[in-house]
């Protein structure tokens, strides 16, 4: 089945203790993004991709970091969280490398809550 | 450089129409509808590339002005399975980051 995942789906941590958000696709697809969703905000922009180790900064990018060593994978790596962090996390991808020049695929989402 | 989505939230009865504004101040390359469900991932709707663009399937449809600035949602003869979050997300010219709109929650009641 064609998807995207992402793991954990729920976690809970504290100030400071290093995370990695993992997001994996089995479809092939060129570009991949990082967003996180908060109340009245929207969707907002992390970091994205468009090939493997080639990545650029979203609209939000600070206290994050991003790596594409394989086309599969995208994971999201919190250094040093803070509880401004706490926020439901969306990893994306597409087909197309031109960012939006088509549709994007949704993971299930990771809620976290940093203490 | 987000999207200006309106209105914020809609309450309708099964049956009824609605319209779903996203726009923007500069073209746009790109606008994707998606909807979400509480608690769950967006889900794609459409996408619009073309100045003047309609397209759509079933009863929602969506289009795309002229100047690519602006794109509308229309959702017509509203079913309960159409409650949730509709985002427009946007891609403008000569830069490659992708933004979303504030959200407009759509309540659809019998």
């Amino acid at each position: 089945e064609a998807q995207v995942t992402q793991n954990p789906r729920y976690l809970i941590t504290v100030t400071g203790k290093k995370l990695t958000v993992t997001c994996s696709q089995n479809m092939n697809h060129e570009y991949m993004s990082w967003y996180r969703q908060d109340p009245g905000l929207g969707l907002r922009q992390i970091y994205y991709s468009m090939n493997v180790e080639v990545t650029d900064k979203g609209d939000v990018p600070e206290g994050y970091k991003v790596s594409r060593k394989e086309k599969r994978n995208f994971p999201l790596i919190l250094e040093s969280p803070s509880p401004n962090q706490t926020s439901l996390y969306f990893c994306a991808s597409s087909l197309s490398k031109t960012p939006g020049g088509d549709t994007q695929y949704f993971g299930p989402g990771t809620r976290l809550t940093v203490l | 450089q987000q999207p200006v989505q309106s209105p914020q939230a809609v309450i309708l009865r099964e049956g009824e129409d609605a319209v779903i504004n996203c726009s923007s101040s500069k073209a746009l390359y790109s606008v994707h509808w998606y909807r979400q469900k509480h608690g769950e991932a967006p889900v794609f709707l459409m996408i619009l590339l073309k100045g003047g663009e309609q397209k759509g399937h079933d009863k929602i449809s969506a289009s795309f002005n002229e100047k690519k600035q602006q794109s509308s949602l229309y959702l017509t003869a509203s079913q309960l399975s159409y409650s949730g979050t509709y985002f427009c997300g946007t891609k403008k010219y000569n830069f490659n980051k992708f933004y979303f709109g504030s959200g407009t929650k759509l309540n659809v009641k019998p």
